[in-house]
Order: C-alpha cells, then structure tokens, then sequence
C-alpha cells in the first residue's frame, strides 16, 4: 500500500516567490495533518482538516501561509511570498477517524524546504 | 509546557534489547502514550500506543506503569537500523494536537 505521497521532496526557491507543497494521503484516510519541521522549533504541527474541513488553523505561522483540501485525495500547502525564515522540512500525515477511541497518524517522507 | 521528559540520548549494542524511558506524570486519565521514531532525514514513523495496559506488536514492546505517570518502549532486540531519534507523546483520544518534544537519540552500536 501507497503511504502518504508528498511532492515536490526538494524545493528551493529564492525570497519572495511562490511555493506549493503537495500532499496525497493514504487512501481511505479523512484526516489531513500539514507539519513544519526546524532545528530550532522541532516539529510543529501547523493545520488540520477532518472531513476536507480545515479544523484548527492556529499554528499557521501568519498570513503568508494558506493550506486546501480540495477533496479527499489532495491537499496544498502554499507560502506565497516566501522568505529565508521558512526554510524547514514540511511534513504531511493523514489518519482515519472511524469512531474509535483514537487515530494513528502517518506521516510522509517530507518536503525540505530552502528559501535563500 | 512539556508533557512528557525523555533522556536526550541513549546508546545500546547491536543485538540487545533497548529500553527507552519517557516520564508523563501529568498524564490525564484520558490520555494515551504513543511512540514515534525519526530515522534521519525520513518522517516521523509510527511504533505503537497505548492507554493503560502492556502493548505489543512486531516493531516494539510498551510498558506502561500502574499508575500511568511513566512508560518504557523496549526494543527486543536492536540492530544499526534502529539509530533514530524516538518520541514519547502523550495525547487526548482522537485529539488531533500531537506535541513532539526533543525526543530520545538512540544510537544502536557494533
């Protein structure tokens, strides 16, 4: 089985410009989890959706950052523009939510991230 | 405000057992233990959980004390595959809000 597909693995762009990370997680799965990763902070979980509903947004760093779920398969998170301190690893995971007692996420291989 | 207290690094011969400690005496009566793993440069991979009881599965062994406030992730038997940083989390059934400290550095040896 397929796990959690994140894309682009590398991206490295300068200040200022657009970055789209792309996350498709394991199918079946209706819970979307965006992560930012740094040496500084560790992990940090940044959005989530349940259902392709963005659920709790609060650790979005500020407004440069935008995340979707457009359906059940897909999700983008978008930094636009972006700047040197957003260089990091982001890191998608996805989980099911069945009406058990609790959910296990699992996590993609990550996109790192360099904005010069 | 850090919920669980971990050894920064640890270090185990290859073909031994590793046991890793993870301290959570806030623990609430709701919340589970679950344990993560991050080989370098990979994401954060899954290990096992638990709520009160003894737990295993292929990867792990979980042992949870009586009153919950400490756990220990034991490692049957390791091998130079498993050098990673492993965290123990502590978190509200289906919570989404999973908090990874600094984890423990586990570092398998000749």
């Amino acid at each position: 089985d397929a796990g959690v597909i994140q894309s682009p693995r590398h991206e490295v762009t300068e200040m200022g410009q657009e970055v789209t990370l792309r996350c498709k997680p394991i199918s079946g799965h209706n819970s979307l989890f965006w992560y930012r990763q740094t040496m500084m902070r560790g992990l940090e979980l940044l959005i989530y959706f349940n259902n392709n509903v963005p659920i709790d947004d609060s650790g979005m760093p500020e407004d440069r950052f935008s995340a979707k779920m457009p359906n059940a398969s897909f999700s983008t998170l978008k930094i636009q523009p972006s700047e040197p301190r957003d260089s990091a690893v982001y890191f998608c995971a996805s989980s099911l939510v069945a009406g058990g007692d609790t959910d296990t996420q699992y996590f993609g291989p990550g996109t790192r991230l360099t904005v010069l | 405000d850090a919920k669980t207290t971990q050894p920064p690094s640890m270090d185990c011969a290859e073909g031994r057992a590793a046991n890793l400690p993870c301290n959570h005496s806030t623990i609430s009566g709701n919340e589970y233990v679950y344990w993560y793993r991050q080989i370098h440069s990979q994401g954060p991979q899954y290990i096992i959980h638990g709520l009160k009881n003894n737990e295993t599965n292929e990867m792990a062994s979980l042992i949870i004390t009586e009153d919950r406030k400490s756990s220990t992730l034991i490692l049957p038997h390791a091998t130079l595959r498993d050098t990673a940083v492993y965290y123990c989390i502590v978190r509200v059934a289906l919570n989404n809000d999973m908090r990874f400290g600094a984890g423990t550095r586990l570092t398998v040896k000749p």
